[in-house]
């Protein structure tokens, strides 16, 4: 059974940083892309960070791109988003995510964590 | 960057009644779009990828269509837990970045 288990996050001040843990088992780790999707109070899904199963690449939306950071260590078979210069916008639930099919970009997210809130406030 | 635009915001249905949900993109995304079931307080779940292919355990009642720029998930007909909000996401060009819709809240009416 595939499962993704998060945890870190928590209440930070602005300019603060985080770092955000997702273990996953029941599957062969480094065949899959991970993926962090987080979702603002009452609001929708963004798209935040990506990286390929061997951890060479790594992608980023544009409203974090220089502040946060993923990560894997395939020898522990976990992700990690590591968030620097937080902004009160950054809260959110975060969600890590496993891309569907061995792809290096996948076109979608078959299994998700449980998600961690992040709360960005002075 | 790839907008997906989905209608309606809200749909208020009663149990039992077909429902027709609409994503559209700004550009073709070929067959690569996906939707999501979310409820409160949990995680999104992944109901149909490639534009038709239920995931594993989805309910033959989810159906998806469409290629290019039009998609439409249905749900044929509605049981008590198909109340939920639905995302579609697609994947754009390379480098690869993700993007959802605003999503539709399925509501009981």
């Amino acid at each position: 059974e595939v499962q993704l288990l998060q945890s870190g996050g928590g209440l930070v001040q602005p300019g603060g940083s985080l770092r955000l843990s997702c273990v996953a088992s029941g599957y062969t780790f480094t065949d899959h892309a991970m993926t962090w999707v987080r979702q603002a109070p009452g609001k929708g899904l963004e798209w935040v960070s990506g990286i390929t199963g061997s951890g060479g690449s790594t992608y980023y939306a544009d409203s974090v791109k220089g502040r946060f950071t993923i990560s894997r260590d395939n020898s522990k078979n976990t992700v990690y988003l590591q968030l620097n210069s937080l902004r009160p916008g950054d809260t959110a639930v975060y969600y890590c995510a496993k891309g569907r099919g061995i792809s290096s970009g996948p076109y979608c997210f078959d299994y998700w964590g449980q998600g961690t809130l992040v709360t960005v406030s002075s | 960057e790839i907008v997906l635009t989905q209608s309606p915001a809200t749909l208020s249905l009663s149990p039992g009644e077909r429902a027709t949900l609409s994503c559209r993109a700004s550009q073709s995304v070929g067959s690569h779009l996906a939707w999501y079931q979310q409820k409160p307080g949990q995680a999104p779940r992944l109901l149909i990828y490639d534009a038709s292919n239920r995931a594993a355990g989805v309910p033959v009642r989810f159906s998806g269509s469409g290629s290019g720029t039009d998609f439409t998930l249905t749900i044929s007909s509605l049981e008590p837990e198909d109340f939920a909000v639905y995302y579609c996401q697609q994947r754009g060009h390379w480098p690869p970045e993700w993007t959802f819709g605003q999503g539709t809240k399925v509501e009981i009416k």
